[in-house]
């Protein structure tokens, strides 16, 4: 079965402290792979994605992540957060030729002063 | 470029009624696909459009249906709401040619008493 799953419900980090969010994936086709960020009250913005290529893919924000096929991952990283990454991160995947995303549970992240 | 539009932002029905929402992607895009976000089932795909044919479909009955027209605008519509149909109802919309890339609209907030 196609899945997503990001196994932090929550995360708390002081700001300026690196930060992880983890993503792993279950799916049959190559996966394109997504993470988005989602303020209170507010729609999804699209931080990255990976296709193809480089693993290590760059986003805005300065946030990367790395697509790792053998561990079926997608880890979402930023080396130093700042107070106004609060927010719900979600990872997704697809495939090509369609837009229907599977995406995972989400990761609550609360930065302390 | 304008980002995608939904409107209304926030809505209130009551159990039994219909509503119907509205989607503008950004300009140039013919796809649309819809989401419902809520706590308990998280992102869930609905369907999507493209050039005015649906062409895919979640797993809802058949009370949630959506149309596109010419202009690549959408709507989905809901008949007879349940009280579990109150959720956040995301539009994305991509250029449908392969990119895979969605963009998200801020949502409607869809309350049913």
């Amino acid at each position: 079965a196609q899945s997503v799953t990001q196994p932090d419900i929550h995360i708390t980090v002081s700001e300026g402290a690196s930060l992880e969010l983890r993503c792993n994936y279950s799916y049959g086709a190559t996966p394109y792979l997504f993470w988005y960020v989602q303020s209170p009250g507010q729609g999804l913005q699209l931080l990255l994605k990976y296709f193809s290529g480089d693993t290590l893919v760059q986003g805005i924000k300065g946030f990367e992540a790395e697509f790792k096929r053998s561990q079926s991952s997608f880890n979402l990283r930023k080396p130093s957060v700042h107070w106004s990454d609060a927010a719900e991160y979600f990872c997704a995947v697809g495939a090509s030729g369609t837009y229907k995303y599977i995406f995972g549970t989400g990761t609550r992240l609360k930065v302390l002063a | 470029k304008a980002g995608v539009t939904q409107t209304p932002r926030y809505l209130i029905k009551t159990r039994g009624q219909q509503v119907t929402l509205s989607c503008s992607p950004i300009s140039g895009h013919r796809s649309v696909s819809w989401y419902q976000q809520t706590p308990g089932q998280g992102l869930q795909f609905l369907f999507e459009y493209f050039s005015e044919t649906q062409r895919n479909k979640g797993n809802f009955p058949g009370r949630f249906s959506g149309r596109q027209f010419s202009n690549s605008r959408s709507e989905m519509n809901v008949s007879t709401l349940e009280l579990g149909d109150s959720a956040l109802y995301l539009c994305a919309s991509s250029d449908g040619t392969g990119s895979n890339t969605q963009y998200f609209g801020p949502g409607t907030r869809l309350t049913v008493l």
